[in-house]
């Protein structure tokens, strides 16, 4: 099993451009979350799906933030724009929609000067 | 808000046990408690979890109080690669899965 895979792994963009984060979640697995971790504020989930819908995203920080699962295999998270605030580390984990353990990708490094 | 609550960093010497506690006092009766730990500039990862009875996999042992209201996280054997932060949460299988602060425990040499 592959886990789950992010990408990119380490961004540097400048304030104003567009973000975007990617993520497969691991097979079979029907509910997705995007998670954004900074030293002040810790682990904050941003938004959950379960079989590609969108259930909870208050906390998604501002409509400059968006997220999208066109199918089960593949979701994105896009900034638009960014601002030096937004640098963080950007994790993705999935699980089954019957079950209880969540599995996290190994994080996109977001900087943005 | 987390529902748990975790002393923030404790200290623990190499080759003794680590036990890491955790109150979760609102948990409720088909709430399960999770275990997971965060090692420097990777993804938080699975360790173990219960319900009622105490767990033990190869990574550590699960203690959870009859009254449930909290638990506590063993590693039997502690080595410097167990820094790291350890989070305690509970969920439900419908819960969007919120994490604290967690405890960081450094292992001391």
């Amino acid at each position: 099993d592959a886990g789950v895979i992010q990408s990119p792994r380490h961004e540097v963009t400048e304030m104003g451009q567009e973000v975007t984060l990617r993520c497969k979640p691991i097979s079979g697995h029907n509910s997705l979350f995007w998670y954004r971790q900074t030293m002040m504020r810790g682990l904050e989930l941003l938004i959950y799906f379960n079989n590609n819908v969108p259930i909870d995203d208050s906390g998604m920080p501002e409509d400059r933030f968006s997220a999208k699962m066109p199918n089960a295999s593949f979701s994105t998270l896009k900034i638009q724009p960014s601002e030096p605030r937004d640098s963080a580390v950007y994790f993705c984990a999935s699980r089954v929609s019957n079950g209880n353990t969540i599995y996290f990708g190994e994080g996109s490094w977001l900087t943005v000067v | 808000d987390a529902k748990t609550t975790q002393p923030p960093s404790m200290d623990c010497a190499e080759g003794r046990a680590a036990n890491l506690p955790c109150n979760h006092s609102t948990i409720s009766g088909n709430e399960y408690v999770y275990w997971y730990r965060q090692i420097h500039s990777q993804g938080p990862q699975y360790i173990i979890h219960g319900l009622k009875n105490n767990e033990t996999n190869e990574m550590a042992s699960l203690i959870i109080t009859e009254d449930r209201k909290s638990s506590t996280l063993i590693l039997p054997h502690a080595t410097l690669r167990d820094t790291a932060v350890y989070y305690c949460i509970f969920l439900n299988r419908d819960d969007k899965i919120i994490f604290g602060k967690g405890t960081r425990l450094h292992i001391l040499p």
